[in-house]
């Protein structure tokens, strides 16, 4: 067990909806970054936030947007869904006495029909 | 643009024998992760390499970074089933931008 936890397990949706991930940190862990896997793009980062503030940003589409609250939780948003956004999306954490290394959670998986 | 290629995309290999994945970047980089991740699971973290000529071992795994020539291996001694799994090399782009690229993945089946 990584420490990080994320809401939902699974989701499953419908085109065009809009749907929130949600991300607990490890504990004393200030950064989040949020990942997609899927078959066809393979890992993706999307974006990463520092103690609340955006720190770096990958492959995220217009559509989904992502933001850090002051108990450090963070949530990725995605909306107007595509079925291409079908994919497990990750979160992890870093930051407290290992700096650099991340931990992943266990991922939410995203089925959108 | 940075890519990061791995090789080879997939290995099976009898218990007991030896074998290296490699991972080749494109642009300078400090700083190199190597994953592993079982079928249906997360990610979980194995080395982070930071500096030239780093090398980190863990039970029968060993990485090692070469930033000059842009190459991280990873070496498996002895190879025993439960090292069955994919595994994912990321190097982090600092230049410019900042953000993390993941290799394809080797996908490793050790046969008993």
């Amino acid at each position: 067990d990584s420490g990080v936890t994320q809401t939902p397990k699974h989701l499953i949706t419908a085109t065009g909806q809009r749907v929130t991930l949600r991300c607990s940190p490890r504990s004393g862990d200030l950064s989040v970054y949020w990942y997609q896997q899927s078959l066809d793009q393979g890992l993706q980062f999307l974006i990463q936030y520092y103690n609340g503030e955006e720190r770096a940003k990958g492959n995220i589409l217009e559509r989904f947007s992502a933001q850090q609250f002051p108990d450090l939780h963070s949530e990725l948003n995605l909306s107007s869904l595509e079925l291409g956004d079908s994919a497990l999306y990750f979160c992890a954490s870093s930051g407290g006495r290992s700096y650099n290394e991340q931990f992943f959670g266990p991922g939410t998986r995203l089925t959108v029909l | 643009e940075l890519k990061v290629e791995q090789n080879p995309l997939f290995l099976s290999m009898q218990e007991g024998k030896n074998y290296t994945i490699y991972c080749n970047y494109s642009t300078t980089s400090d700083r190199l992760y190597w994953y592993r991740q079982d079928p249906g699971k997360s990610l979980e973290s194995l080395f982070v390499l930071l500096s030239n000529g780093a090398v980190k071992q863990e039970g029968r795994l060993m990485a090692s970074l070469d930033t000059k020539a842009r190459l991280s291996t990873l070496h498996i001694t002895a190879a025993v089933h439960d090292l069955s799994a994919t595994y994912f090399c990321a190097v982090v782009l600092t230049s410019g931008t900042y953000k993390y690229i993941f290799g394809t993945g080797t996908r490793l089946k050790v046969l008993a």
